[in-house]
């Protein structure tokens, strides 16, 4: 158990619908990231929230959203749901805007 | 555009023998690059880093290489174990500018015994 927790684990849904994956961050992390691994694809940096701020946007789609709360969980909420959406939803946390990031084990996202 | 590229989707290697696998990149501004295993069902976790002020680190088995003058690192595993089939990620970022760390592809070793 590396400390990050991802609800849920798999997720299948029709295509047009809206989602929510949920990151609990290890205990003192103010730091969460969202990545996305699509099939033959690496990690793609989508959005960074640092203590209930956005701090950084990478190749994040106008359909997809995310935010931080203040017990410093974070959901990425994706919406308007495409077949290319499917694939593999990390999320990691760190202190501050340390390279020390530790993943959660990821939401598989499956859209038919 | 691929910042970081992990050009060896695969990688097969007998137990025992040294495993090699590559990384280039192509932002000059990056100055801090990791190195990530990743087993099936589970998240990457952190292996080994190197900061742009130095060529190597090691830490027991596992070996990072930096050439910053052709922008390529590397990762030796001496000797391999089965244990070390994963996929590999190789991430980069610049810290001067606070950006999250920027993956390749992944290179998935395979240790036979």
């Amino acid at each position: 158990d590396s400390g990050v927790t991802q609800t849920p684990k798999h997720l299948i849904t029709a295509t047009g619908q809206r989602v929510t994956l949920r990151c609990s961050p290890r205990s003192g992390d103010l730091s969460v990231y969202w990545y996305q691994q699509s099939l033959d694809q690496g990690l793609q940096f989508l959005i960074q929230y640092y203590n209930g701020e956005e701090r950084a946007k990478g190749n994040i789609l106008e359909r997809f959203s995310a935010q931080q709360f203040p017990d410093l969980h974070s959901e990425l909420n994706l919406s308007s749901l495409e077949l290319g959406d499917s694939a593999l939803y990390f999320c990691a946390s760190s202190v501050a805007d340390s390279y020390g990031y530790t993943f959660g084990s990821g939401t598989r996202l499956t859209v038919v | 555009d691929q910042q970081v590229k992990q050009n060896s989707p695969s990688l097969s290697v007998q137990e025992g023998r040294i495993s090699i696998l590559n990384c280039d990149y192509t932002n000059s501004m990056f100055d801090y690059f990791l190195w990530y295993k990743k087993y099936p069902a589970e998240g990457p976790t952190f292996l080994i880093s190197i900061s742009s002020i130095k060529d190597k680190n090691e830490d027991g088995r596992f070996t990072v290489f930096l050439n910053k003058s052709a922008k390529h690192l590397s990762l030796h595993i001496v000797p391999s174990q089965p244990g070390d089939s994963a996929v590999y990620f190789c991430a980069a970022s610049a810290s001067q500018a606070g950006t999250a760390l920027i993956f390749g592809k992944g290179t998935t070793l395979s240790v036979s015994s």
